[in-house]
């Protein structure tokens, strides 16, 4: 598709169960983002896929939370055991390449909301 | 590690007046800047950027941004509000290659 691709659109969830969101991002985009957008938190900085390099991971909440990319182009975000304090809108966004003051393309995100 | 800090998390002018949205960055390196918009029931999307050439900077909407380096600022302004522009902003940084940092963001209401 010509935008950033993300699934499920809206999740709910009880307590404790497992959730997985799903980005597919613009195609021949390198870099890769997972923010998550609360009321009053703005946008916080999860996770960082930049071609074949080691993920940054700096922003993930806790060890509950792991993300894959595979294949340099389709990512999940996984979360484990989830807490009510997880729901919020979770942003998948792409861009061209790393150095490019790039420009990020965001998809319309994954609402979560833990029971 | 870059971070950035917006002032006001709401901010209300009237149509017609001028706009001002503050932003603070804090970086080891020269950065990039953004700022981003998100209007309601909408994604974001990108108002402008500094990438270290003019430091005046233009973007849509016939919004623009001053990179003042001394000031560790880049604050957002708009001559002349419109009922259009109520939405919330969001202004970011990166440290070159490094990854994109967000601010909290700041509602702007426009009054008629």
């Amino acid at each position: 598709g010509a935008g950033v691709s993300q699934s499920p659109s809206n999740k709910v969830t009880e307590k404790g169960k497992d959730v997985e969101l799903r980005c597919d991002p613009i195609s021949g985009h390198t870099a890769l983002y997972w923010y998550r957008q609360s009321l009053g938190q703005g946008l916080e900085f999860l996770i960082y896929f930049q071609g074949n390099s080691a993920p940054d991971k700096s922003g993930l909440p806790s060890d509950r939370f792991s993300a894959e990319r595979t294949g340099g182009s389709v990512s999940t975000l996984t979360i484990q055991r989830t807490q009510q304090e997880d729901s919020a809108v979770y942003l998948c966004a792409s861009s061209l390449r790393r150095g490019f003051g790039g420009e990020l393309f965001f998809g319309e995100g994954s609402r979560l909301t833990v029971l | 590690a870059q971070s950035v800090t917006q002032l006001g998390s709401h901010v209300s002018v009237s149509e017609g007046a001028l706009v001002l949205l503050r932003c603070n960055y804090s970086s080891s390196v020269p950065p990039y800047l953004f700022w981003y918009v998100q209007y309601p029931n909408q994604g974001l999307q990108l108002l402008l950027k500094y990438t270290s050439a003019a430091t005046l900077v233009k973007g849509i909407n016939g919004f623009e941004a001053e990179f003042k380096k001394s000031e560790t600022s880049f604050h957002l302004t708009k001559p002349s509000a419109h009922m259009s522009d109520a939405a919330e902003y969001f202004c970011a940084v990166s440290e070159r290659d490094d990854k994109i940092i967000f601010g909290k963001g700041t509602r702007l209401h426009i009054l008629p």
